[in-house]
């Protein structure tokens, strides 16, 4: 079965500064998709960012982007120029593409993010 | 709607009653999922539903729990004899369908209370 790990409970940024989240996980597949969710006080999850295995290239949106490193099983997210609106919990998960094995969403423990005005 | 709406928003019950929560996924999305969120134990996976295939069961946790889908759309997920570690969030999400990385939209989910 695969695991996520993101081992930091709580970052604290500075407003425009950046900040970088660290995940990892564990898996013996070769294909999967990765995202990043963002969970605000109002328990709405979000979809930040996604990321194919099979691609190398690392994915951006906007202020947002990703560090995939799949030898590694790393996938960190890094938040520039953070805003006040970025506070919130920040979920990695990961999903399976093969089909037998369901398409189910694994989510690490999250990290809290506290922006600092 | 645009987005996923579940219903209620929260739920207070006492242990041993049977609790019924709802999901009404985005309209044309043929997945649709159901997630738990506790302290203990985090984000899990419940169910899916994916049009008229038989669901993926494997993360409810025991028997006490059902979810069922009509029609295709709106969704019941129920815990019958409800404990106290039922207590959490229940998320709902609904997706387009299963293929290459289809984003699951989420609803702002249940807290279910169970004293």
């Amino acid at each position: 079965a695969q695991t996520v790990t993101q081992s930091q409970p709580e970052m604290s940024v500075q407003e425009a500064e950046t900040v970088t989240l660290s995940c990892t996980y564990d898996t013996s597949e070769s294909d999967y998709y990765l995202f990043w969710y963002k969970q605000p006080p109002s328990r709405q999850m979000i979809l930040v960012i996604r990321q194919e295995a099979y691609k190398q290239q690392n994915a951006t949106e906007n202020r947002f982007s990703v560090n995939f490193q799949k030898a590694a099983k790393s996938f960190s997210l890094k938040i520039s120029d953070s805003q006040l609106g970025d506070a919130a919990m920040y979920f990695c998960a990961y999903r399976s593409a093969t089909r037998a094995a369901g398409n189910k969403l694994t989510f690490g423990g999250g990290t809290r993010v506290l922006v600092k005005p | 709607g645009a987005g996923v709406s579940q219903s209620p928003s929260n739920k207070v019950t006492e242990k041993g009653k049977d609790v019924e929560l709802r999901c009404d996924p985005i309209s044309g999305h043929t997945a649709l999922y159901w997630y738990r969120q506790s302290l203990g134990q985090g984000l899990e996976f419940l169910i899916y539903f994916q049009g008229n295939s038989a669901p993926d069961k494997s993360g409810l946790p025991s028997d006490r729990f059902s979810a069922e889908r009509t029609g295709g759309s709106v969704s019941t997920l129920t815990i019958q004899r409800t404990q106290q570690e039922d207590s959490a969030v229940y998320l709902c999400a609904s997706s387009l369908g299963l293929a290459g990385a289809q984003e699951q939209f989420f609803g702002p989910g249940t807290r279910l209370t169970v004293l």
